[in-house]
């Protein structure tokens, strides 16, 4: 069975655009949540959707925003980038019937220029 | 606020030896999940172990075990038997309770196994 799947692995961007992170969940799970993680840092919870519904979010700016798929899939946008995005996104996936433990993908290097 | 606190930046551990990760949280649930994830420096971030709240028991998976103190609010990891593959960032992170799906992590404490 494929694990998470992010894409793309990495990404340059220039301050001020636009990006959109994307994410696939292990099949039959129907929970994802988005990470920020800086270089030498824990990761940072930024959303979490279940059903298609947000059931989470972290303190983050407007800026920041997600959805998620009727196939489970999710996107994380993020808008007005600034030098401080840069970082590795992780997208995780859950089960309830697995004590939520979180299943990562490889995540998506973000450089914003 | 829920809260995970890692004291230790970094830790050495001579090979075949063991080692204890220090982790306290703070939260006022009854019931959360607390787990230890392991991220190499290939980045990914890998499932170590899991105890519950209310698991009497601590949990061990092979050579990792979670040295669970409620009262004290602890919940350390303790590696036996140290191998020079198990260099790498160790995270602590606790599951909120009461039907809540967010998880937060600690700061990590980057382990070097020496030879």
């Amino acid at each position: 069975d494929a694990g998470v799947t992010q894409s793309p692995t990495h990404l340059i961007k220039t301050r001020g655009q636009q990006v959109t992170l994307r994410c696939s969940p292990i099949s039959g799970h129907k929970s994802v949540s988005w990470y920020q993680q800086v270089l030498g840092q824990g990761p940072q919870f930024i959303f979490q959707y279940y059903e298609k519904e947000e059931r989470g979010r972290g303190n983050f700016p407007d800026r920041f925003s997600a959805r998620q798929f009727p196939n489970y899939s999710s996107e994380l946008n993020v808008n007005a980038l600034l030098l401080g995005d840069s970082a590795l996104y992780l997208c995780a996936s859950s089960s309830p019937f697995a004590n939520e433990k979180l299943f990562f993908g490889s995540g998506t290097q973000l450089s914003v220029l | 606020a829920q809260k995970i606190t890692q004291t230790q930046p970094g830790m050495f551990v001579q090979e075949k030896e063991a080692v204890t990760l220090d982790c306290t949280y703070d939260t006022s649930d009854q019931s959360y999940g607390l787990f230890w994830y392991k991220q190499p420096s290939s980045g990914e971030m890998i499932f170590l172990i899991y105890q519950g709240s209310y698991d009497e028991q601590n949990a061990t998976e092979g050579r990792y075990s979670l040295n669970f103190q409620k009262a004290r609010k602890s919940a350390n990891l303790v590696i036996s038997a140290s191998q020079l593959g198990d260099s790498a960032m160790y995270f602590c992170a606790m599951r909120e309770g009461n039907g809540g799906f967010k998880t937060i992590f600690g700061a990590g404490t980057r382990l070097f196994v020496k030879a």
